[in-house]
């Protein structure tokens, strides 16, 4: 079926220092998401996205963080700068229509900051 | 506050048993609840969802019993077999397409 490319899929970074995780989601999708795991736990929605517009975020989604999706190019989720507790897999995730409706998950960017 | 909670967080069953995960909510404004099945080093992948209006999904083997008054669902898994060992986040949103909430996670082992 269709896939959410994730890249990269690992990351090691200094503690301070800026990164990117890119996505490339479905191609006919409208709807972006990112999503963090620790530990393979829970879940904890960060924001989503539609139309070149944050639709909607939790209180993780820091002021640290930002999204964006340049016409034809990536979802990116930027963190700058990073702080020890981002260490997590961050899932990025699209859907066609609004939440109520097939979430198209990718394999995850496992980030560790030292 | 948890606003989706899965009672157990892992649960261990014998091959060719019914495994039965619960999921209870805290938001009556949810109306829409899949289940999502992750294996180690994948993304959540969809297995099965249910609106509210409904009180039963069944999927092949994959069955979601809802009850919208006691605001708590479960999945079934009938036949459990190795392959099935993973872990099941069920999730919700909420009306005007808000984004989904997930749960805990139970990890299933099915033994041979």
């Amino acid at each position: 079926g269709p896939k959410v490319l994730q890249i990269p899929s690992h990351q090691i970074i200094d503690m301070g220092q800026m990164v990117t995780l890119n996505c490339d989601p479905v191609s006919n999708h409208l709807y972006f998401y990112w999503y963090k795991q620790i530990l393979g736990q829970q879940m904890e929605f960060l924001v989503n996205f539609y139309n070149g517009k944050v639709m909607e975020k939790s209180k993780l989604f820091k002021d640290q963080f930002s999204v964006e999706r340049p016409d034809g190019s990536y979802f990116t989720l930027k963190i700058q700068p990073t702080a020890l507790e981002d260490s997590a897999v961050y899932f990025c995730a699209s859907s066609l229509a609004r939440a109520d409706s097939d979430y198209t998950f990718g394999s995850g960017t496992r980030l560790l900051v030292i | 506050q948890q606003q989706v909670r899965q009672s157990s967080q892992s649960l261990t069953v014998w091959e060719g048993e019914t495994a039965i995960l619960n999921c209870s909510y805290e938001n009556s404004a949810f109306d829409y609840f899949p289940w999502y099945q992750q294996f180690p080093g994948e993304g959540p992948a969809l297995l099965i969802a249910i609106r509210s209006v409904s009180d039963k999904k069944e999927d092949g083997r994959f069955t979601i019993f809802f009850n919208k008054r006691e605001k708590n669902l479960s999945l079934h898994i009938k036949d459990s077999q190795p392959g099935d060992s993973a872990t099941y986040f069920c999730a919700a949103s909420a009306q005007g397409g808000r984004a989904l909430i997930f749960g805990t996670g139970t990890t299933v082992s099915v033994s041979p």
